[in-house]
């Protein structure tokens, strides 16, 4: 079956430009998660969405950062004026989790978005 | 979440069995063992997870010790296409929080 999708797969962008990065999840699944990695780096989280909410917001890095879940499906990451230390590749994951019960959310990644701020 | 810790880098023989450690001595009772892996330039792939028991799926073998505090991973025949960055994760199930992925073990599979 189709995989979570990510676009574009790479961008350019000048610096103190504006971006915007989708995420399409796996059809049904209500957990979906950003997170970004850096070259060489580990993963680090940015946000979550339970259906359209955010919970967490806590791993934004700053209020340029600004997510966006619509229909419980889509997702839209917004970078604003971006600076040279947004660059890294943006990972999309989603997982089938249903608060309250116990079941299986296992996050399943996209391919990621590679930002590059010139 | 508990924390892990991973040897940062292991060569396996193409063919061999990987087995690639993981301790996590402060792991909570309810909380999962997860495997992932990162090819280059490719976002993170599920492998396997589990609680108590040892798993089994197509892509490997999960072996966690009677006391939980550590575990591995088993690649039975590994391949080339292998050679990735393995990430050991504990966390606590459907709690819809995030991976804390570490820096994990970069296998290297050699022909």
């Amino acid at each position: 079956g189709a995989g979570v999708s990510q676009s574009p797969s790479n961008k350019v962008t000048e610096k103190g430009k504006d971006v915007e990065l989708r995420c399409d999840p796996i059809s049904g699944h209500t957990a979906l998660y950003w997170y970004r990695q850096s070259l060489g780096q580990g993963l680090e989280f940015l946000i979550y969405f339970q259906g359209n909410s955010a919970p967490d917001k806590s791993g934004l890095p700053s209020d340029r950062f600004s997510a966006e879940r619509t229909g419980g499906s889509v997702s839209t990451l917004t970078i604003q004026r971006t600076q040279q230390e947004d660059s890294a590749v943006y990972l999309c994951a989603s997982s089938l989790n249903f608060p309250g019960i116990l079941r299986d959310d296992t996050q399943y990644f996209g391919p990621g978005t590679r930002l590059t701020v010139l | 979440d508990a924390k892990t810790t991973q040897p940062p880098s292991m060569d396996c023989a193409e063919g061999r069995a990987a087995n690639l450690p993981c301790n996590h001595s402060t792991i909570s009772g309810n909380e999962y063992v997860y495997w992932y892996r990162q090819i280059h330039s490719q976002g993170p792939q599920y492998i396997i997870h589990g609680l108590k028991n040892n798993e089994t799926n197509e892509m490997a073998s999960l072996i966690i010790t009677e006391d939980r505090k550590s575990s591995t991973l088993i690649l039975p025949h590994a391949t080339l296409r292998d050679t990735a960055v393995y990430y050991c994760i504990v966390r606590v199930a459907n709690l819809g929080n995030q991976f804390y992925f570490g820096t994990g073990t970069s296998l290297t599979v050699i022909p």
